[in-house]
């Protein structure tokens, strides 16, 4: 069961560019979202995240929006650096321990 | 580093061996997860502890699987008759949360598992 989704596999953009990457859930009972960052051969790295009582939250270039009656939220990444190519994962939690997370989206920022 | 750590960072076995991983958490961090990821997929949730009691596990974790945090600190996880459909990722996650609610969690590099 696929909770949470993302339907893009990969997005590429220019240098200087936004990137916006988005995810949707389908439990209702999620009220907290996350979103890391994968290298190879790395764990994923802890990026931005948002409790469902905000519709925004800011830090630095990383925007993360939610919109909770769409049950989606996008990343904005502006201006993109070719630094931030690497796989991203959106994750979503309520109560209790277990973190469910999409597939991921390959982000290429073109220099 | 004070870092989530995790010992192997590669393994490789043959089919019906027993493998056991480890996981060292931040310090201060009170829980600890481990999930399985394989290719084009996000990482999938195996079990987790709080403290020292494993208060969740997944149906994904079979009964091979075996995960243990006897003092609240490390864990292992341990596959017993590995087969080749145990081949991914495996990852741990360490987070503070002072209640019930879920909180922010770090993740370590992650042991790599193949079974030939």
């Amino acid at each position: 069961d696929q909770q949470v989704k993302q339907n893009s596999p990969s997005l590429s953009v220019q240098e200087g560019r936004i990137s916006i990457l988005n995810c949707d859930y389908t439990n209702s009972m999620f009220d907290y979202f996350l979103w890391y960052k994968k290298y190879p051969a790395e764990g994923p790295t802890f990026l931005i995240s948002i409790s469902s009582i905000k519709d925004k939250n800011e830090d630095g270039r990383f925007t993360v929006f939610l919109n909770k009656s769409a049950k989606h939220l996008s990343l904005h990444i502006v201006p993109s650096q070719p630094g931030d190519s690497a796989v991203y994962f959106c994750a979503a939690s309520g109560d209790g321990g277990d973190m469910r997370f999409g597939a991921g989206t390959r982000l290429t920022v073109k220099p | 580093d004070t870092g989530v750590s995790q010992d192997p960072r590669h393994k490789i076995t043959k089919r019906g061996q027993n493998v056991t991983f480890r996981c060292d958490p931040i310090s201060e961090h009170n829980r600890l997860y481990w999930y399985r990821q394989t290719l084009g997929q996000g990482p999938e949730f195996l079990t987790y502890f709080q403290n020292e009691a494993q208060l969740e596990k997944s149906r994904l974790l079979s009964d091979r699987f075996s995960a243990e945090r006897p003092k609240g600190s490390f864990s292992t996880l341990e596959i017993q008759r590995t087969e080749q459909g145990d081949s991914a990722m495996y990852l741990c996650a360490s987070s503070w949360a002072p209640g019930v609610r879920a909180d922010t969690q770090y993740f370590g590099p992650g042991t790599r598992l193949t079974v030939l």
